[in-house]
């Protein structure tokens, strides 16, 4: 059965400390890994899709990356505004299949 | 660009009641819709997919006599929730693709229902 799992489950930094979030992923005919960022009470926002091992995205202080099993949410000089819940999701031959998030807390 | 929205966004119901919700892609044409449920602080479960002019494809578990879904056009998909009960209540999200050699699903601002 395809699965995703997230760690942390909750992460707090302070202002400007630079972190990694993870997920590993066990699907079978991986069509994509997606990262998306939710706020509370808000559907989740597209951030970045990777495609194969080595694929690398940036966006502002955001950069993800991806190997065979797992792929990393770097944040790096995160702000308060960053905070949010990560959602990671894999694309399998079948489905969507979500992870169960990182909640993340920047506290300036 | 791919922008999803859906109506409405709280909805109060009283048990035994139906409600509909609308989810709608603004600047693009939907070729398949996805409908999820998340409770609060658990990820995302997908109930059912919709390709327009099709029966939709419901997950294992899922009533689909219950939860109604029609996607009638290339830009609109509704969920109709048939005789609440306080269970329902949840946060629907919907979700769409293009179709255009992409699988990345964007997401409506999805709806907050309370069944009383």
């Amino acid at each position: 059965e395809d699965q995703v799992t997230q760690s942390p489950e909750a992460l707090r930094l302070q202002e400007g400390e630079s972190s990694s979030l993870n997920c590993s992923y066990t699907v079978s005919g991986l069509r994509g890994l997606f990262w998306y960022r939710q706020d509370p009470g808000k559907g989740p926002e597209f951030l970045f899709t990777l495609y194969s091992a080595g694929e690398e995205k940036e966006k502002e202080r955001l950069k993800a990356t991806l190997t065979k099993k797992e792929s990393f949410l770097h944040i790096t000089a995160p702000k308060p505004e960053d905070s949010a819940t990560y959602l990671c999701a894999a694309q399998g031959a079948q489905k969507l299949v979500f992870g169960q998030g990182t909640r993340l807390t920047i506290n300036p | 660009g791919a922008v999803v929205s859906q109506h409405p966004s709280r909805v109060i119901c009283k048990s035994g009641t139906s409600v509909k919700i609308e989810c709608r892609s603004l600047d693009f044409q939907a070729t398949t819709m996805f409908w999820y449920r998340q409770f609060p602080k658990q990820s995302l479960m997908l109930m059912a997919t919709s390709n327009e002019g099709s029966k939709a494809t419901y997950e294992q578990g899922v009533e689909k006599d219950k939860f109604l879904i029609n996607h009638a056009s290339l830009t609109l998909s509704t969920l109709t929730v048939t005789s609440a009960h306080p269970e329902d209540s949840s946060f629907y999200i919907c979700s769409a693709i293009s179709g255009q050699g992409t699988d990345t699903q964007y997401f409506g601002p999805g709806t907050r229902l309370t069944v009383l």
